[in-house]
């Protein structure tokens, strides 16, 4: 068990909806990141969220947004969803934000779009 | 663009026997490197983790190799088990972004019995 931990475990809408994932990070871990994992592109790194702050950014698309709360949990939301959308989508926290260092990642949420 | 590239998408060995996978990175500025394990279902698993300054680091059965002249890393398990199957990825820390990873595709390792 990593600690860190991901809801719901698995998503299926509809396209052009909006879904929500929710990730609680390690305790103890003030940095957030998330992942997206498909078959034809692997873990892509989507963004970063540090202390509430966002970090650094990935091939993010404008149809999805994150925020890290007070409480460090975070939240991706996915809008106006499309049939490629459809993938794993993973959250992973570490101690720190500022330099690379092992990040400990949940089982992720699989989002199918039908 | 950055990438991390592994040599074989899959890998198959004898119980017992040592592994070893290989992976290649093209961003100079990296400096930070990372395996991870991933079992069906699961989310990615830390195995080990090495830093530019370094060229060998060894965990339990576990030895991760870095040739920063040819831009090449490798992970070593010795005494490969089944439970040693899974997919792993290496993943590249360019080191100014943040605490951003770039993972590459995978190598899918089967252990027969």
């Amino acid at each position: 068990d990593s600690g860190v931990t991901q809801t719901p475990k698995h998503l299926i809408t509809a396209t052009g909806q909006r879904v929500t994932l929710r990730c609680s990070p390690r305790s103890g871990d003030l940095s957030v990141y998330w992942y997206q994992q498909s078959l034809d592109q692997g873990l892509q790194f989507l963004i970063q969220y540090y202390n509430g702050e966002e970090r650094a950014k990935g091939n993010i698309l404008e149809r999805f947004s994150a925020q890290q709360f007070p409480d460090l949990h975070s939240e991706l939301n996915l809008s106006s969803l499309e049939l490629g959308d459809s993938a794993l989508y993973f959250c992973a926290s570490s101690v720190a934000g500022d330099r690379a260092q092992p990040q400990h990642f949940g089982d992720g949420t699989r989002l199918s779009i039908l | 663009g950055e990438s991390v590239g592994l040599h074989l998408p899959t890998l198959s060995v004898q119980e017992g026997d040592n592994s070893i996978i290989n992976c290649a990175y093209s961003n100079s500025a990296s400096d930070y490197f990372i395996w991870y394990k991933q079992e069906s279902g699961k989310g990615p698993q830390f195995i080990i983790d090495i830093r530019s300054n370094m060229d060998k680091r060894q965990g339990q059965r576990v030895t991760v190799l870095l040739n920063k002249t040819v831009k090449h890393l490798s992970l070593q398990i010795a005494a490969t088990q089944p439970g040693d199957s899974a997919v792993y990825f290496c993943a590249d820390g360019p080191g100014n972004q943040g605490g951003k990873l770039i993972f590459g595709q995978g190598t899918e390792l089967s252990v027969k019995p």
